[in-house]
């Protein structure tokens, strides 16, 4: 694709529902992040993929979160019971294997009562 | 831990004038620092890319540079315009790949 999707681009869950959000990076880009980004603050790292391997999850903040990339393209980032502390942008961005700029999706504002 | 400071955090600008939005991090063993635009509702833009053995980049209006013994940035935006109104965030790689953002300065240029 021309860039980065995310979907939905808006979410609201219920306190303790389970929800799923859909990364789709650009074509032929092997390097995969997300992001979580608190209203007035930077994005904050969460996982990082290089084909469908997870490198690196040390900013997952809980293991009610949990992230996979099966085939290496499409990412999904899967948050298990969810809190009101949740809430906030996730945002995802790929590159290529020996890129080192990023490309961001629009993000997705998810939103936990 | 690498810790990322911008200042000012809000920063109101009449059109024309040219602006410098500073960037300080705590750890100088970085592998690059970028600067990014984010517009209000929307994902980032990467707008310069300095390697760590590299002193300053340029492109059209924007000038950023990396001072890492200081352990500063700046990016230097020059004759403003209400179009470059958004928030701008500086963020560092080190060894892993992840980047660590700055809390970002929004900029507002007024016509």
């Amino acid at each position: 694709g021309a860039g980065v999707s995310q979907s939905p681009r808006y979410k609201v869950a219920k306190r303790g529902q389970d929800v799923a959000l859909r990364c789709d990076p650009i074509s032929g880009h092997v390097s995969l992040f997300w992001y979580q980004q608190a209203l007035g603050q930077g994005p904050e790292f969460l996982t990082y993929f290089q084909n469908e391997a997870q490198l690196d999850k040390s900013g997952l903040p809980s293991d009610r979160f949990f992230a996979e990339r099966p085939e290496g393209s499409v990412s999904t980032l899967k948050i298990q019971r969810t809190q009101q502390e949740d809430s906030a942008v996730y945002l995802c961005a790929s590159s290529t294997v020996r890129g080192e700029k990023l490309f961001f999706g629009s993000g997705t504002q998810l939103s936990v009562l | 831990k690498q810790e990322v400071t911008q200042i000012p955090a809000a920063l109101s600008v009449p059109e024309g004038e040219n602006l410098v939005l500073n960037c300080s991090f705590t750890d100088s063993a970085i592998y690059n620092l970028q600067w990014f635009r984010q517009d209000p509702g929307k994902g980032l833009t990467s707008l310069l890319l300095i390697q760590s053995s590299q002193r300053e980049q340029t492109s059209g209006r924007l000038n950023a540079s990396l001072d890492k013994s200081s352990g500063r940035s700046t990016l230097y935006i020059a004759a403003s315009q209400p179009g470059d109104s958004a928030t701008y965030l500086c963020a560092l790689s080190g060894s892993a790949r992840q980047l660590t953002f700055g809390s970002g300065t929004q900029l507002t240029v007024l016509p």
